[in-house]
């Protein structure tokens, strides 16, 4: 079955630890997004990217870090820069950039400070 | 600045209640209008898109409405089962970018 993979389910971050969330697709989709969602708040976007080798800023970038050297794969580096990382983080994905295609997404990796 | 608003935040209903969710946007130039379903600890499930030309879209026992002028969709549940109990998600995206805003939710528990 196509879908997207995040893992682990659950990480824990010591302080001043770089921690990387990783996320694979294989629906063949061109888009990849990251979401940060903490609990009575909506989905806020942290980078997101259109093609291999290339990603944008969302709204809440600092502290955080991405690559696409892959297509179906988009992992998120949670640096220590980022003060308060604790949340439940979010991978998207769709068919193409654009606003025509639906997103579809992971189950969730839940990060915790140690 | 494009701002998802979801009333109520909580909902409590017997089985069988048809009812209606509400989703409100402040901008009305978007492309389209997605509604999803979180179960808690989980990710985010797709359930439909309607896009700015459609008035509404139906699956199943769902149906969602979208009135661009008055910045307003309904998710509309039919003959609410258990099952159905989640935390019900809209979204739309920024006009000329590939952002989605996300509203906070309503959350609903369907009593059996």
């Amino acid at each position: 079955d196509g879908g997207i993979t995040q893992s682990p389910k659950y990480l824990f971050r010591k302080e001043g630890q770089n921690v990387t969330l990783s996320c694979e697709q294989n629906l063949n989709h061109d888009a990849m997004y990251w979401y940060r969602q903490d609990p009575g708040q909506g989905l806020r976007l942290i980078y997101y990217s259109q093609i291999v080798n290339d990603f944008q800023k969302g709204d809440i970038a600092e502290g955080y870090s991405v690559s696409r050297e892959k297509k179906e794969s988009f992992p998120l580096t949670v640096t220590s820069a980022q003060k308060n990382p604790t949340a439940f983080y979010l991978c998207a994905s769709s068919m193409r950039q654009g606003n025509d295609q639906p997103q579809h997404f992971g189950d969730g990796t839940r990060l915790s400070i140690l | 600045k494009q701002e998802v608003t979801q009333i109520p935040a909580a909902l409590s209903v017997p089985e069988g209640e048809n009812l209606v969710l509400n989703c409100s946007f402040t901008d009305s130039a978007i492309y389209n209008l997605q509604w999803f379903r979180q179960d808690p600890g989980k990710g985010l499930t797709s359930l439909l898109l309607i896009q700015s030309s459609q008035r509404e879209q139906t699956s199943g026992r769902l149906n969602a409405s979208l009135d661009k002028s008055s910045g307003r969709s309904t998710l509309y549940i039919a003959a609410s089962q258990p099952g159905d109990s989640a935390t019900y998600l809209c979204a739309v995206p920024l006009s000329g970018t590939y952002k989605y805003i996300f509203g906070t939710g309503t959350r609903l528990k369907v009593l059996a």
